[in-house]
């Protein structure tokens, strides 16, 4: 299995406060990515990056910032965590090359009320 | 647009029955092809991938073909078991930009004994 870590596996907060997800690579893969996934959407983009400091959007990322300082850590902060930001959060890994797969960690549930 | 289709579910079988899920996909360059597998409370596992133009992924029994004709990777198993009960996506990348990742809506597949 690819050395993927997300912390924390489930969290509880209210609406309004700030919540962090990390991801912690032990692969030095340069792509790392992080996904929603909710019932009737399947997965959803919210941000990736390519490298440290290297970042951008994906598909649903309003309401969403991502930081790379290292390697091996991709982190993604809810800056007011709202009810519909209620999901499962996903990250993923990827090395350079064609062809290439994402290797997926075991999530995050996130409940905000 | 780039995207996939699958078969809708839940598919119920039998075990030791014959299983096919269908997917096909509209993309405008040349994608590589990959299946994945979601057991309950866990992440994406990759089951198998293809590269290019007729070539065969194969894993634990599942198998699929890139038909670059018919655009069309469809996932089949011999003799499906209990413990392949799970919802299986079908997915795409394309070369260049950030590899994203295009999903099927994904398929459940339910066995009983």
């Amino acid at each position: 299995d690819a050395g993927i870590t997300q912390s924390p596996r489930h969290k509880v907060t209210e609406t309004g406060t700030p919540v962090t997800l990390r991801c912690h690579q032990t692969e030095n893969h340069r792509y790392m990515y992080w996904y929603r996934q909710d019932p009737g959407h399947g997965l959803r983009l919210i941000h990736y990056s390519y490298g440290v400091k290297d970042t951008d959007k994906g598909e649903v990322s309003d309401g969403y910032s991502v930081s790379r300082s290292k390697t091996e850590d991709f982190l993604l902060t809810l800056e007011s965590a709202t009810s519909s930001q209620t999901s499962v959060y996903f990250c993923a890994i990827k090395a350079q090359g064609e062809g290439q797969p994402q290797h997926f960690g075991d999530g995050t549930r996130l409940s905000i009320l | 647009g780039d995207s996939v289709t699958q078969m809708e579910g839940p598919v119920t079988l039998s075990e030791e029955a014959f299983l096919t899920i269908n997917c096909t996909y509209t993309a405008t360059g040349y994608p590589s092809l990959f299946w994945y597998v979601q057991y309950p409370g866990e992440g994406l596992q990759l089951l198998l991938k293809a590269t290019k133009a007729d070539d065969k992924g194969s894993n634990k029994g599942f198998e699929a073909t890139y038909r670059k004709e018919t655009t069309s990777f469809h996932l089949e198993k011999g003799s499906v078991q209990v413990s392949d009960s799970a919802v299986y996506f079908c997915a795409l990348t394309l070369s260049g930009g950030y590899n994203k990742l295009i999903f099927g809506a994904g398929t459940r597949l339910a066995v009983h004994p």
